[in-house]
């Protein structure tokens, strides 16, 4: 059971390249997020999906786009990467424990630096 | 104003000391409450969800405040482990979540 897993963990690209980040679960979690992390931000929000087929736009979703073609992987893609989108990519799932309990299990993080 | 903040720290205190957090939302409209750790350069891990009546798990304690829009974190006999940042969390409507930037607490020993 690996949980959340995240490929890949580094990445440097250069300003105008693409990429796509990758997010598997195996727990079978209903709902799937997307967040980045900056130094005294905190974890921000970019995109987030309830289940196979919707996503639904976050605090930050300008210049990413998400697809949830499977339950289990949620993508991120950058279309053309700029230097503010140098961050710490985390992806989480999630499923309702309780009315009021939700418990979130991230995956390790990507490191991305746009030059 | 941000919408969720967090005492800026750094906390250093020694070990068995007694620390607290605090945590301030704007969202009056808040649902769900929680507290996250973070290790240095790893993944945020949830530590306790937060409800209404409070709520205790070992040497942690979690308080919510409707009224006054803030919840709080008691970490009583502080270990050396539990040096790391400490998230706190709040859900809104839909699968909204918004974190604050975190406290970071060293225990000295």
């Amino acid at each position: 059971n690996a949980g959340v897993t995240q490929t890949p963990k580094f990445r440097v690209l250069k300003t105008g390249q693409s990429m796509t980040l990758l997010c598997a679960q195996d727990m079978n979690h209903e709902y799937m997020y997307w967040y980045r992390q900056d130094p005294g931000m905190g974890l921000r929000l970019i995109h987030y999906s309830v289940g196979e087929g919707t996503t639904a736009k976050g605090e930050v979703p300008d210049g990413y786009n998400v697809s949830r073609l499977k339950k289990q992987n949620f993508l991120l893609g950058l279309e053309s990467a700029a230097p503010s989108q140098t961050s710490v990519y985390f992806c989480a799932s999630s499923d309702q424990r309780t009315s009021d309990s939700y418990e979130q299990y991230f995956g390790p993080g990507t490191r991305l630096t746009v030059t | 104003r941000k919408e969720v903040e967090q005492d800026p720290g750094p906390f250093n205190v020694p070990e068995g000391a007694t620390v607290a957090f605090n945590c301030t939302y704007s969202n009056s409209a808040s649902q769900s409450f929680f507290w996250y750790r973070q290790d240095c350069r790893k993944e945020p891990k949830l530590l306790m969800s937060v409800y209404s009546s409070g709520n205790e798990d070992g040497r942690f304690t979690a308080q919510l405040n409707r009224a006054s829009q803030y919840i709080s974190l008691l970490i009583r006999d502080s270990k050396l482990s539990d040096s790391a940042t400490y998230l706190c969390a709040v859900k809104y409507y839909g699968q909204n979540f918004v974190f604050g930037p975190g406290t970071r607490l060293s225990v000295l020993p």
